[in-house]
């Protein structure tokens, strides 16, 4: 299957500053890119809809202020969580569609654990 | 909300078949059925989807039902590795929109 790669893998950073997460399409270009939020023991959430070229579409509830999402190029979108506070602590994935299949199947990266001291 | 109903945890013996129920009632025509695991602290891995024959592929089996009100994933010969998470997920066949996960089941492979 096509690969999604995020990083950093984990991030600790202290309460106030921001943190870049990326997520890379490797072999396969994606117009659009997902990310979702996972806290322990519960299922993903989706977060915002990240459009190449375009502005994000954020879920309710989340704050397009706060979770920043840029996607620059059809291999890269990447998620900023600024002023981060201990309550952002939580497991981010990103996934992606091949545009170029014609399947509708979603690749998902590995995750990026966030810990907010 | 998502759009599917599953037993939150199962447990298979190491070697069997296991078989993961999904209900998905309300499921419209240009819907497919889309089948996830997620092993701990991973990111979701695609397994199958399909829209209404029968599918399969190297990891496992799909069984959709006639009506499509529900479906069956098989995974022919489970493994301790296949320990994890399996989401079923309803989503039309655009291909943009997003997955929607629900709490899915909790697959356990007993040695």
């Amino acid at each position: 299957g096509a690969v999604v790669s995020q990083h950093p893998s984990w991030v600790i950073c202290k309460s106030g500053t921001s943190v870049k997460i990326e997520c890379r399409s490797l072999d396969f270009q994606a117009t659009t890119m997902f990310w979702y939020r996972q806290f322990p023991k519960q299922s993903l959430m989706l977060m915002a809809t990240s459009n190449e070229g375009s502005k994000a579409t954020y879920e309710q509830g989340v704050e397009k202020d706060k979770f920043l999402i840029n996607h620059a190029s059809l291999t890269l979108s990447t998620l900023t969580v600024t002023s981060a506070h201990p309550e952002d602590s939580s497991f981010y994935i990103c996934s992606a569609r091949d545009r170029g299949a014609s399947g509708g199947e979603l690749f998902f990266g590995e995750g990026s654990r966030l810990t907010v001291l | 909300d998502a759009k599917t109903t599953q037993p939150p945890s199962m447990d298979c013996a190491e070697g069997r078949a296991a078989n993961l129920p999904c209900n998905h009632s309300t499921i419209s025509g240009n819907e497919y059925v889309y089948w996830y695991r997620q092993i701990h602290s991973q990111g979701p891995q695609y397994i199958i989807h399909g829209l209404k024959n029968n599918e399969t592929n190297e990891m496992a089996s799909l069984i959709i039902t006639e009506d499509r009100k529900s479906s069956t994933l098989i995974l022919p010969h489970a493994t301790l590795r296949d320990t994890a998470v399996y989401y079923c997920i309803v989503r039309s066949g655009s291909g943009n929109t997003p997955l929607v996960f629900g709490k899915g089941t909790r697959l356990s492979v007993i040695a």
